[in-house]
């Protein structure tokens, strides 16, 4: 059974500061992975993906991968009051039409 | 412009009714999901339609019939509805990478 493990939180980060997220999951065969943010009420919105082991840059924004630990995080730097949302970790197979494995999200709180 | 758009945006209704829900995308997209988000938010999939195709069909119950006219288009039917399909559906897309969600449909069942 294909997992991915979230901590719920809340987390909270003072505003300025860097906001790290965690995730982990149980599917060797996973490749692809992604973070996506989801306001309350809203849909959830792509913010990151990344496909190799390493760090991928964005912005405020880096998502790192572990393929040997099975361990994905997501760096939000200089947090600001606006990311203060659920972020929700994502992982796919690799086939092209697999749907994705969500974890049940972590809920950021920026304190500003 | 609406990348992935779905109608209606909030559903009430009553058990035993029969209900369909909309999705299109503009993007292009060869695949196409349906995903259901219960009330402690936990995103699932349901089905995914590559090129008109059904690919996946999670554990979801018959009561639940998935059709996609075209490749814009997946739309979600749903029999006989019962209290715990109470939910947020969302309809996504992707090319073979990553998955952009629509606004979402809030299904309340009574």
């Amino acid at each position: 059974q294909k997992e991915v493990e979230q901590n719920s939180g809340p987390l909270s980060v003072p505003e300025g500061a860097i906001a790290s997220l965690n995730c982990t999951y149980s599917d060797r065969v996973s490749q692809s992975f992604f973070w996506y943010r989801q306001y309350s009420g809203k849909s959830p919105e792509l913010i990151m993906s990344i496909y190799s082991n390493g760090d991928k840059e964005d912005g405020r924004f880096t998502a790192q991968l572990n393929k040997a630990s099975q361990y994905v995080s997501l760096l939000i730097r200089d947090s600001q009051p606006s990311d203060s949302a659920t972020y929700l970790c994502a992982a796919n197979s690799g086939g092209g039409a697999d749907g994705l494995t969500f974890g049940k999200g972590t809920h950021l709180i920026i304190q500003p | 412009d609406t990348a992935v758009s779905q109608t209606p945006k909030y559903l009430v209704t009553q058990m035993g009714n029969d209900k369909s829900i909309k999705c299109e995308q503009n993007l292009g997209h060869d695949t196409m999901y349906w995903y259901k988000q219960d009330s402690k938010k936990f995103l699932k999939i349901m089905f995914s339609y590559n090129n008109k195709e059904l690919i996946i069909n999670e554990t979801v119950p018959n009561r639940f019939s998935p059709k996609s006219p075209d490749k814009a288009h997946l739309n979600l039917h749903i029999n006989s509805l019962e209290l715990g399909d109470s939910a947020v559906y969302f309809c996504a897309s992707s090319q073979g990478g990553s998955q952009y969600f629509g606004p979402g449909t809030r299904l309340l069942v009574l």
